[in-house]
């Protein structure tokens, strides 16, 4: 079946535009999480939504990045005001519930929005 | 606490063996391993759960050890489509999902024919 899907795959921003990134998870997939990853690095952890419920904002840098799932589905990652600081890659998986003992379970990582502010 | 991973960068013969070493300063719940091409999204390879197991496919396994907080991925026989970058991606506490997967900073590998 189709993976995980993003959107748009590049966006430049002028420093100071609002950019909302869009996230079309594997179908079922209930565990969504959001990751930011900075050239050479791994990918940074930013918020997880089971269903349309975001259990875990922590990773988000600011008050200026705001997450949302409100069906359960697809996922929007907001980001206001850009910042230099805030180019990267956004990448976002998918992962069926959490398993038997709670453990986070296979991340499906859809291929990510390259996000540049000039 | 981001896992420390080791070596940086390592460069192969096709056909020879590599051991990438994840560790982490603090408990952990599991270890996942991902591969990244290029422009690419991280691929899932294995996910250990605390218990010290060990897990493999093909040619490629793991081991995590829980009381040493440390994972260790093994390639053997390496193909040229081994090359990427290798994230080991670490769950701590008691599970749950919160904070999602602390990622290690990666390690390049290149193999050449």
């Amino acid at each position: 079946g189709a993976g995980v899907s993003q959107s748009p795959r590049y966006k430049v921003a002028k420093r100071g535009q609002d950019v909302a990134l869009r996230c079309d998870p594997i179908s079922g997939h209930v565990s969504l999480f959001w990751y930011q990853q900075a050239l050479g690095q791994g990918p940074e952890f930013l918020t997880y939504f089971q269903n349309e419920a975001q259990l875990d904002k922590s990773g988000l840098p600011s008050d200026r990045f705001f997450a949302e799932r409100p069906e359960g589905s697809v996922s929007t990652l907001k980001i206001q005001r850009t910042q230099q600081e805030d180019s990267a890659v956004y990448l976002c998986a998918s992962s069926l519930k959490l398993g038997v003992q709670g453990a986070i379970r296979e991340q499906y990582f859809g291929p990510g929005t390259r996000l540049t502010v000039t | 606490q981001q896992p420390v991973q080791s070596p940086q960068a390592v460069i192969l013969r096709e056909g020879e063996d590599a051991v990438i070493n994840c560790s982490s300063s603090k408990a952990l719940y599991s270890v996942h391993w991902y591969r990244q091409k290029h422009g690419e999204a991280p691929v899932f390879l294995m996910i250990l759960l605390k218990g010290g197991e060990q897990k493999g496919h093909d040619k490629i396994s793991a081991s995590f050890n829980e009381k040493k907080q440390q994972s260790s991925l093994y390639l053997t026989a390496s193909q040229l489509s081994y090359s990427g970058t290798y994230f080991c991606g670490t769950e701590g506490g008691s599970g749950g999902g919160a904070d999602g997967l602390t990622f290690g900073k990666g390690t390049h590998l290149i193999i050449q024919p």
